[in-house]
């Protein structure tokens, strides 16, 4: 099992730029989270999906946007990028909210 | 909304000493709790969850957590700690009533001295 796979590892933008973090998992599982992680701040959520074709906001939405066409897939897209996105992104999914969570290894992202 | 306070940055500790990490949190109605630990260049990875039941919650590598109603503490503990302990650790919190959300703490650095 890949589990929570997350493309790319690092990337480089420049202000202004757009990019999609791509997030798959082949374990079935109904809910979808991204996070951005900050040093010293612990784990942000940006938005969720219940299942697929539902998304919700978290605590941080601002500046990114989702979709959920599909159970596997859930991508996180920046349309202009700024300096204050630079981060590491985490993409996590399970089966259900109470259930624990399985996350991908993280894109390194910053923003020049 | 809920919450969780780790109010240690870092915790050291020699090989073979116990283990305590603290994790205090906040809700509305009853909790679900939830320890992680993350090593270097990597995800998060699930070690520990406290839903009902016992208070004493026991998982793998020798981990275990109390949950503490009263004092709404969740304190992640291991009797030796190993060098290979030495990792970053997580307390998240979701809210059984609420929203889908799980909340994180800030994480607690663990360095183990050998």
């Amino acid at each position: 099992n890949a589990g929570v796979t997350q493309t790319p590892k690092f990337r480089i933008l420049k202000i202004g730029q757009s990019m999609t973090l791509q997030c798959t998992q082949d374990m079935n599982h109904n809910y979808m989270y991204w996070y951005r992680q900050d040093p010293g701040m612990g784990l942000k959520l940006i938005y969720y999906s219940v299942g697929a074709g539902i998304t919700d906001k978290g605590e941080v939405p601002n500046g990114y946007n989702v979709s959920r066409s599909t159970t596997e897939d859930f991508p996180l897209r920046l349309e202009l990028a700024a300096p204050s996105q630079t981060s590491v992104y985490f993409c996590a999914s399970s089966p259900e909210g109470n259930q624990p969570q399985h996350f991908g290894d993280g894109t390194r992202l910053s923003i020049l | 909304a809920q919450s969780v306070a780790q109010p240690e940055d870092q915790v050291n500790v020699a090989e073979g000493n116990p283990l305590t990490v603290k994790c205090t949190y906040s809700v509305s109605g009853n909790p679900y709790l939830f320890w992680y630990v993350q090593y270097p260049n990597r995800g998060l990875q699930f070690l520990l969850k406290y839903i009902t039941g016992d208070n004493l919650v026991k998982g793998s590598y020798g981990f275990e957590a109390e949950f503490n109603k009263s004092q709404t503490t969740y304190h992640l503990k291991k009797p030796s700690a190993l060098v290979s302990d030495s990792a970053l650790y997580f307390c998240a919190v979701r809210d059984m009533g609420g929203n889908n959300r799980l909340a994180f703490g800030k994480g607690n650095q663990v360095v183990v001295i050998p």
